[in-house]
């Protein structure tokens, strides 16, 4: 099972916003809405930000959204700021291997 | 609140096994299932496998499957994750995760919404 694709990395600057893709095919992102999303700074464990593709748990600001098309999945951040900085990697669930993630996209702040 | 608490690092030579501990609190333990993700140095999240204590279930990476066991101890509720045959890649830091799913038999993963620390293993002679 190949990973998903995302880019190595993205920037903006603070208030800006930002979207980090998320390709795969359609026995993983095209066949299924359970698509989330994962931020991750250095040295510290993954925390869910988006989960089914656009929902976000308690507590996660609203300036992250999800969404998705076709094979491909979408995770923007609007009114960037400094703490945004981090890698953010996707997952889906497949039908061949129960879960895939992506390869992970560096978020720089500048 | 929910905490899913990991046992510390550890350094193995190659060839040896490795038993990781994940020690869940604060949420029924047998309701859900426990997902293993390793991060290799520089790399990005790599799923192992899962294991659900509500009905005993295992799956596996095929690129782990033969080499690594997950098991449960409801009485501690404590998952546990051995790796066996271990080679310096399997040099990572090994992340438990609780798991939703979206069935309601609990057979189908969506996401992993509370993680462990991490617990660091290095491989080398």
């Amino acid at each position: 099972q190949s990973a998903l694709t995302q880019p190595a990395s993205v920037s903006g600057s603070p208030g800006q916003s930002i979207t980090i893709s998320c390709t795969g095919s359609n026995s993983d992102v095209g066949g299924y809405n359970y698509v989330s999303w994962y931020q991750q700074h250095p040295g510290k464990a993954p925390k869910l930000m988006i989960y089914e593709v656009s929902n976000r748990p308690s507590g996660v600001p609203d300036r992250f959204s999800g969404s998705k098309s076709g094979t491909t999945a979408s995770l923007t951040i609007s009114g960037l700021r400094a703490e945004d900085e981090a890698e953010y990697s996707c997952t889906s669930y497949t039908s061949s291997t129960l879960v895939v993630f992506g390869g992970g996209t560096k978020l720089t702040v500048l | 609140q929910v905490q899913l608490v990991q046992s510390g690092p550890e350094v193995k030579k190659p060839g040896a096994s490795v038993k990781v501990s994940c020690r869940a609190s604060g949420y029924p333990f047998s309701s859900y299932g426990i997902t293993w993700v390793r991060q290799a140095p520089g790399q990005g999240l790599a799923w192992m496998g899962w294991i659900t204590p509500y009905n005993g279930n295992t799956r596996y990476a095929q690129n782990v499957q033969g080499r690594v066991t997950m098991t449960t101890d409801t009485s501690t509720s404590t998952v546990y994750m051995e790796l066996r045959s271990l080679r310096s890649d399997d040099t990572a830091v090994f992340y438990c995760a609780r798991t939703r799913t979206f069935d309601s038999s609990g057979y189908y993963p969506s996401h992993f919404d509370y993680w462990g620390q991490g617990t660091l293993v290095t491989v080398s002679s």
